[in-house]
């Protein structure tokens, strides 16, 4: 069972076009990250959002962490093959150290 | 800087050997993680370590597996004996903690086959 719940979990889209991605949880997290993770490599970090209702953006991509600090959305405006991967959300416990991963968005942005 | 260093990078055995996958973290990083990630079950945190202290290590399947981070530079994961239920990739990460939103390293991961 996810801490974190991811959807969708596949998405394939054409370039140029629009989406969201969604993380959502039961559990209040003191900060949110997203990661983007290529095959054969580990994730790496896109964004940390630590205030609930807090959105940052990252040229084309606008992250959002909700305001109850339980779930936050990735959105990617005009998609680019560039932009193909598998992003992960991640929640850091509120009194502990640890960090939970999502299952992922596995995205795929065709030319 | 280097990033967080593993070993071996690929690994194929037979099951009921003992499997040792090798981590060195970030220079200065106090925490150091554990992950397993499978297409099933995603990326699963297995154990981290706080200044070489195992802090939770609920994520740890069973008996059979076990972590250890003799000093600040280095931390195995062992499996012993290792089924192929096993196959997975196991990445190391390292931080300088996470309650403040600091970043999580990845290494490239340990690509791991039991047949």
């Amino acid at each position: 069972t996810q801490l974190l719940e991811q959807s969708p979990q596949f998405l394939s889209i054409q370039e140029g076009e629009n989406l969201t991605v969604y993380c959502n949880s039961s559990s209040v997290f003191s900060s949110l990250q997203w990661y983007r993770q290529e095959p054969g490599e580990g994730p790496v970090l896109l964004v940390t959002v630590v205030t609930g209702g807090e959105v940052k953006k990252l040229k084309r991509l606008t992250f959002q962490f909700g305001d109850a600090r339980k779930d936050s959305s990735l959105h990617i405006t005009a998609a680019q093959p560039g932009d193909t991967g598998l992003y992960l959300c991640a929640g850091a416990g509120l009194y502990n150290n640890d960090m939970r991963f999502g299952a992922g968005t596995r995205l795929t942005v065709k030319p | 800087d280097a990033g967080v260093i593993q070993s071996p990078r690929h690994e194929v055995t037979e099951m009921g050997q003992e499997v040792t996958l090798r981590c060195k973290p970030i220079s200065g990083h106090d925490y150091l993680f554990w992950y397993r990630q499978t297409m099933m079950r995603g990326l699963e945190l297995l154990i981290y370590f706080n200044n070489n202290v195992p802090i939770d290590d609920s994520g740890m399947p069973e008996d059979r597996f076990s972590a250890k981070m003799p000093n600040a530079s280095f931390s195995t994961l062992k499996i012993q004996p290792s089924e192929p239920r096993d196959s997975a990739v196991y990445f190391c990460a390292s931080s300088t903690g996470t309650l403040l939103g600091n970043t999580i390293y990845f290494g490239e991961g340990s690509w791991l086959t039991v047949v």
